[in-house]
């Protein structure tokens, strides 16, 4: 059973279309995440939900809307796609907010813009 | 937060033990050192976890002196599946987990 699974794997549109990534755990967990990992590697968070709750928005863009339904999901829709949206979202999920919980994330959706 | 230093990337061989050291000099009295790993086209994975001393599990073992500012994760005689990146963080429990980040990482080649 995969804990934290992302779909679709792959995304490729056009600039200016409106996209969305669905993220589900199934490990029980209070906190989700998104983060955004660029092609220098470097992985940065966006947001965190605890509850359904937004704890962490670290200066996103308005385009960039989570929706979390219930704790066991957490769903990111993106408007008005631009080229430097285009990375790997990984969206991850831990038992409790503190940072020494392990955090255990999904392979991650491929954002390519065109 | 404590900043971390980690080398860009190590090369090692099949077989050999690899150490990959975190500096973290602004370390906290709360502070612990996590350390992820990450495969090509995967998120990243939990891997282990400490605040002083020596931690070891079945993945790898992690080193921490007295003073710890820094750390060591030490991977057994490594094979091809164990090149990935590694990521250390060093963060406290009533830090938002949101708000530790995971840096650079160091990306570990291992050659036949």
């Amino acid at each position: 059973d995969t804990a934290v699974s992302q779909t679709p794997k792959y995304l490729v549109t056009q600039m200016g279309n409106d996209k969305s990534i669905k993220c589900e755990q199934n490990l029980g967990h209070d906190t989700m995440y998104w983060y955004k990992q660029d092609s220098k590697k470097f992985l940065k968070i966006m947001f965190s939900y605890n509850n359904k709750e937004l704890i962490i928005n670290e200066t996103v863009p308005n385009r960039f809307s989570p929706k979390s339904p219930d704790k066991a999901h957490l769903n990111l829709h993106i408007n008005s796609l631009e080229l430097g949206d285009s990375a790997v979202y990984f969206c991850a999920s831990s038992q409790g907010q503190g940072a020494t919980q392990p955090q255990h994330f999904g392979d991650g959706t491929r954002l390519s813009i065109l | 937060l404590a900043k971390t230093t980690q080398p860009i990337s190590m090369d090692s061989y099949e077989g050999q033990e690899v150490n990959i050291t975190c500096s973290h000099n602004n370390i906290a009295t709360n502070d612990y050192i996590t350390w992820y790993q990450q495969f090509p086209s995967q998120g990243p994975r939990f891997i282990i976890q400490g605040y002083k001393t020596k931690v070891t599990n079945e993945v790898a073992s992690l080193f921490i002196p007295a003073d710890r500012k820094s750390s060591t994760l030490s991977l057994p005689r490594v094979s091809l599946s164990d090149t990935a990146v590694y990521y250390c963080l060093v963060a406290s429990w009533n830090t938002n987990a949101g708000k530790s980040t995971f840096g650079d990482g160091t990306t570990l080649t291992v050659k036949p």
